[in-house]
Formats: C-alpha cells, sequence, structure tokens
C-alpha cells in the first residue's frame, strides 16, 4: 500500500538560514511525488512535483525538493528561510501505476516556523 | 481565472442534524476530489468524480456520507445525522483530468462543527 511519512510535526528555523521539510514514501514502483503548503485558514497551495527526470524539482516561492531513490525520500528544501514561509507543509504520493486515477495520499504535515 | 470555491466556509451544526457541503471546481477541470482534514490527522480521501464515470467512494467513512456531482461541474457533499466525530475542515479539490501526474487544486475548505 502507498504511504507518506513526514517525520517531523515541527520544524522551527530562523530567518535567513536553510530550512529542511522531510517526506519518506513507500510505493512499489516509480512514485510520482508533491509538495504542497498550507497558510493559516487557506486552503493546500501546490508547491512542486516530481513526475520523472531530474531529481531536483524547483517550485514555487524558491521552494526546491530533491526526489533520492535510495532512500525513498523527497525532502523539501530552501537555501534561505523567510518569516512568510511559516506554514503547514504536506507531502504527497501517487502510484503512476493506479489507473483509477485515484487520490494523492498524504503525508501528516510539518509545521514550519521561522522566526525572526 | 477563478479557483476552487467552496461554501459555506463555516458551518455550525446541532448532532444529529443534515448538512450540504458544495463545490465549484475550476472550470474545464473533469477531476473533483473531496478530503476531509482533522487536527493532527492529514488529509483523508474521501470521494472523487472523474468526468461522467461513476465515482469512487472508497474513501467514505460511512454510509451517512454521500456526495453528488451534478452535470460534471459543481458537487455536494451530504452528511446526514451528523456527529460530533464529523467536526474537520472538509477540502475540495479539482485537477485537468484523470492524469496521475497533474496537480490538484485546492479550495479553502468549509470548516464543520457539530455541537
Amino acid at each position: 500500500a502507498q504511504s507518506v511519512a513526514q517525520p517531523e510535526d515541527q520544524v522551527n528555523v530562523a530567518e535567513g538560514n536553510p530550512l529542511t521539510v522531510k517526506c519518506t514514501y513507500s510505493v512499489s514502483g516509480n512514485p510520482y511525488l508533491f509538495w504542497y503548503v498550507q497558510y493559516p485558514n487557506r486552503g493546500l497551495q501546490f508547491l512542486l512535483k516530481y513526475i520523472t527526470g531530474d531529481n531536483l524539482v524547483k517550485g514555487s516561492y524558491g521552494f526546491e525538493a530533491e526526489f533520492n531513490k535510495s532512500q525513498t525520500s523527497f525532502h523539501l528544501k530552501k537555501p534561505s528561510a523567510l518569516v512568510s514561509d511559516s506554514a503547514l507543509y504536506f507531502c504527497a504520493v501517487r502510484d503512476p501505476r493506479d489507473q483509477a486515477g485515484t487520490a494523492l495520499i498524504f503525508g501528516k504535515g510539518t509545521t514550519l516556523s521561522v522566526s525572526s | 481565472g477563478a479557483g476552487v470555491s467552496q461554501s459555506p466556509s463555516n458551518k455550525v451544526t446541532e448532532k444529529g442534524k443534515d448538512v450540504e457541503l458544495r463545490c465549484d471546481p475550476i472550470s474545464g477541470h473533469t477531476a473533483l476530489y473531496w478530503y476531509r482534514q482533522s487536527l493532527g490527522q492529514g488529509l483523508e480521501f474521501l470521494i472523487y468524480f472523474q468526468g461522467n464515470s461513476a465515482p469512487d467512494k472508497s474513501g467514505l467513512p460511512s454510509d451517512r456520507f454521500s456526495a453528488e456531482r451534478t452535470g460534471g461541474s459543481v458537487s455536494t457533499l451530504t452528511i446526514q445525522r451528523t456527529q460530533q466525530e464529523d467536526s474537520a475542515v472538509y477540502l475540495c479539490a479539482s485537477s485537468f483530468d484523470r492524469g496521475s501526474y497533474n496537480e490538484q487544486f485546492f479550495g479553502p475548505g468549509t470548516r464543520l462543527t457539530v455541537l
């Protein structure tokens, strides 16, 4: 069965420092991987996705993520954090062999807090 | 263009009452999803519509939950005889088609509180 784990409930980082939000997945084949961000009282916003090709994926707001097949990870990164990056981040996975095209499987989310 | 919209934004109801939650997907998106977000539980898939195909109801937690999608556009999620454990934020998402590589676009959600 497909699953996603976000091992950290919360990540704290100082503004200007690099940030990493961790995600590991379990899918039988090659996965499609997504990151979403949720600001308070808002819906989820798409940040980036990995489908195929380069392992390093660049997305919105300066975020990037690296697909590591051997470690089954897709960690979200940003070189220099901003206070405005403080939000709830969700990693999600989909098995491309799933012909039913059903929903994404989401992790439980990681709260990122960036201090000034 | 307009994003996914949901109404109402907040709904407070009494235990045992029925509620209807509405979702307007992005125009042209054929796939529509409902999720439930509970505190500390992440996002839980409820139901998926793709065009005129039969919906995937595999995520509905009980037979008190049902959903319709009329004309391949607007969707309504109905919860009958609400229980306190139904309290959550209900999120709707749409995507361009059933391609599993397409990202989903989410609405702002409906916060349901069952007293």
